[in-house]
């Protein structure tokens, strides 16, 4: 069974730092993987997504993530966050060519001005 | 273009009521699910479909029942509710190929 783990459950940080989230995930095949995030009182929404191709994918608001396939990860970073980067984000998979998707615990991300 | 619409916002219920939580899509996509999210937990699935007629189980079934007589319409059922089903259900869907999950605003439920 498909499953995920987020290193970090609070993360705080100023603003202009940089950030990585950790994420690994238990599957043998073929994966497609997945960020989203969830800012105060907005629905979710998808931050970037792996399918194939180049590990290193570029999301909206100059988020990025890279995959590992030897280490089971796909870390999110940002090299410089900006007070409106406060959300909840969320890891997922789900094995490649299905649609039943797995979401980690979370990270809750809070920047100060 | 509504996307993904979930019915209601906000419902309190007794221990033992029953209720349904309504989705619906107008995007035509074949694949609808519900999860659950709770503090500390994130979001855990609860029931999935991948098609009118199919339904299948996902992390946490147990107290929710679920059916998909038609394509844009995938109800959630608790039949016999309970304090530990207090939390926020989200409905998502998606199409064939994207896998890219729509989401719901969310139905925050509480159990008394």
């Amino acid at each position: 069974a498909q499953s995920v783990s987020q290193h970090n459950h609070h993360v705080i940080l100023s603003e202009a730092a940089s950030l990585e989230l950790g994420c690994n995930y238990s599957y043998g095949g073929t994966v497609n993987l997945f960020w989203y995030v969830q800012y105060p009182g907005q629905h979710l929404q998808l931050l970037l997504k792996y399918f194939s191709g180049d590990p290193l994918v570029k999301g909206i608001k100059g988020f990025e993530a890279e995959f590992i396939k030897s280490k089971f990860s796909f870390n999110l970073r940002k090299p410089s966050v900006q007070w409106s980067d406060t959300a909840e984000y969320f890891c997922a998979v789900n094995a490649g060519g299905g649609f039943k998707t797995i979401f980690g615990a979370g990270t809750r991300l809070f920047v100060k001005a | 273009n509504a996307g993904v619409t979930q019915t209601p916002k906000f419902q309190v219920l007794k221990t033992g009521q029953s209720m349904t939580l309504q989705c619906a899509q107008d995007m035509n996509h074949e694949y609808m699910s519900w999860y659950r999210q709770d503090p500390g937990m994130g979001l855990r699935l609860i029931h999935y479909s991948v098609g009118a007629g199919i339904t299948d189980q996902g992390e946490v079934p147990n107290g929710y029942n679920v059916s998909r007589s038609t394509t844009e319409d995938f109800p959630l059922r608790l039949l016999s509710a309970a304090p530990s089903q207090t939390s926020v259900y989200f409905c998502a869907s998606t199409g064939s190929g994207a896998n890219v999950l729509t989401f719901g605003a969310g139905s925050r439920l509480t159990v008394l």
